[in-house]
């Protein structure tokens, strides 16, 4: 079973301000995470994604997350807040079950991003 | 490359009708799943296909079917629409199930409102 949990429904940041999404995992499987953005009616969009290579792992637009096993976390993080950054966010845990890819998607964390 | 690509953009449904919801990507992917998204519950998986006629049931499969005759195509048939099935439909592709760390490619969304 997996799960994941993201710890904000919303975070309200003012542009050029420091961004942190949290998110918590759970797996019976090494899992793989990923962070995914959806703009207001669109489609989602890969920001980045971890697979057992490094724990560091770099995005698109500056974006970041830290993969922490012993705290099952897998946070995101971005130095400096864009007015374009304001949308929702995704944590993704994906493990395979032999039946093929299970993806388990968090609740989401809608960014906002002030003047 | 149009990647995934969906039809209609957003339907009004009467309770009881049937639709189609098309789906179709132009990457050569052999996976392909179908997600429904509710406010304040992610993204849940519907059915999804390793392969040209092969298709499983995800998360919420109840009410909907799916069929996947061809590597491009995966529509989704909702047989007698409730009004439990309002909400936007996502596809999503990607090259193969990979050990659950592929990239999903996903498509604009189909919003549909059952009255």
């Amino acid at each position: 079973a997996q799960s994941v949990t993201q710890l904000d429904s919303h975070v309200s940041v003012s542009e050029g301000t420091p961004v942190l999404l949290r998110c918590n995992y759970s797996s019976s499987y090494s899992p793989s995470l990923f962070w995914y953005v959806q703009h207001p009616n669109k489609g989602l969009q890969l920001l980045l994604k971890y697979t057992s290579a490094a724990t560091l792992v770099k995005g698109i637009n500056g974006f970041e997350a830290e993969f922490k096993k012993s705290e099952t976390s897998f946070h995101l993080t971005k130095p400096s807040a864009h007015m374009s950054d304001a949308a929702e966010y995704f944590c993704v845990v994906s493990a395979f079950t032999g039946g093929g890819n299970k993806l388990t998607f968090g609740t989401g964390t809608q960014l906002k991003v002030e003047l | 490359n149009a990647g995934v690509t969906q039809t209609p953009k957003f339907q009004v449904l009467k309770t009881g009708q049937s639709m189609t919801l098309q789906c179709a990507q132009d990457m050569n992917h052999e996976y392909m799943s179908w997600y429904r998204q509710d406010p304040g519950m992610g993204l849940r998986l519907i059915h999804y296909s390793v392969g040209a006629g092969i298709t499983d049931q995800g998360e919420v499969p109840n009410g909907y079917n799916v069929s996947r005759s061809t590597t491009e195509d995966f529509p989704l048939r909702l047989l007698s629409a409730a009004p439990s099935q309002t909400s936007v439909y996502f596809c999503a592709s990607s090259y193969s199930s990979g050990a659950g760390r592929e990239t999903q490619y996903f498509g604009p969304g189909t919003r549909l409102l059952v009255l």
